[in-house]
């Protein structure tokens, strides 16, 4: 768990603005993961990398778009069109996507619009 | 495509009762089901797995169970403490190389002292 670091860790958002949610990884994965968490809620999926320089959608990535130009690094920039991205941002990978690979969380981005 | 029920959503129990979770899923498929705890402003962490080749696994005072049959796996915590209280996600996915993980969508636990 230790070897995946999330940044910033808190994030204020004007209206209209994109920012971007920094993801690195050092447990040499292949795959990683973006989630989204509502408070009280549970974690949906907004994009996942099975390889570098690919991506694939998840179930919310309307708003959202990503790049995976290094193996270490997924970084998420949440742009204006979302239109209501406070939220709870989880960072994940895994060795290889599916034949039973755990997934590892990073420690989380919390994303204020003010 | 793999869809994953869990209940309840909150549960409280008093401090050393057993706390039991359950999920159910649809892909008969699917084949490993892991377990997550996520404290309060905190990233989930996995505490127990299993796989569909064993129908029972401990680590302690947890154990999950699966009924291949029934297509339901279980969580159970025995002895609570205080630092059980958290939200417990299952989840569950198939074996086959580019398969996404299914989460359950939560059960937040509480401990009453």
């Amino acid at each position: 768990d230790g070897g995946i670091t999330q940044s910033p860790k808190y994030l204020f958002r004007k209206e209209g603005q994109n920012v971007t949610l920094s993801c690195e990884q050092n447990l040499n994965h292949d795959a990683m993961y973006w989630y989204r968490q509502d408070p009280g809620q549970g974690l949906r999926l907004i994009y996942y990398s099975q390889i570098v320089n690919d991506f694939q959608k998840g179930d919310i990535a309307e708003g959202y778009s990503v790049s995976r130009e290094k193996k270490e690094s997924f970084p998420l920039t949440v742009t204006s069109a979302q239109k209501n991205p406070t939220a709870f941002y989880l960072c994940a990978s895994s060795a290889g996507m599916g034949r039973g690979n755990t997934i590892y969380f990073g420690e989380g981005s919390w994303l204020t619009v003010v | 495509g793999e869809n994953v029920e869990q209940h309840p959503s909150t549960l409280s129990v008093q401090e050393g009762d057993s706390a039991v979770i359950k999920c159910t899923y649809s892909d008969s498929a699917s084949n490993y089901f892991p377990w997550y705890k996520q404290e309060l402003g905190k990233r989930p962490q996995l505490i127990i797995d299993i796989r569909s080749n064993v129908g029972e696994k401990k680590d302690q005072r947890i154990a999950v169970t699966l009924n291949k049959t029934a297509k339901h796996f279980s969580l159970h915590i025995t002895e609570t403490q205080p630092e059980d209280s958290a939200v417990y996600f299952c989840a569950a996915s198939l074996y086959s190389s580019a398969s996404k993980i299914i989460f359950g969508s939560g059960t937040r636990l509480s401990i009453r002292p």
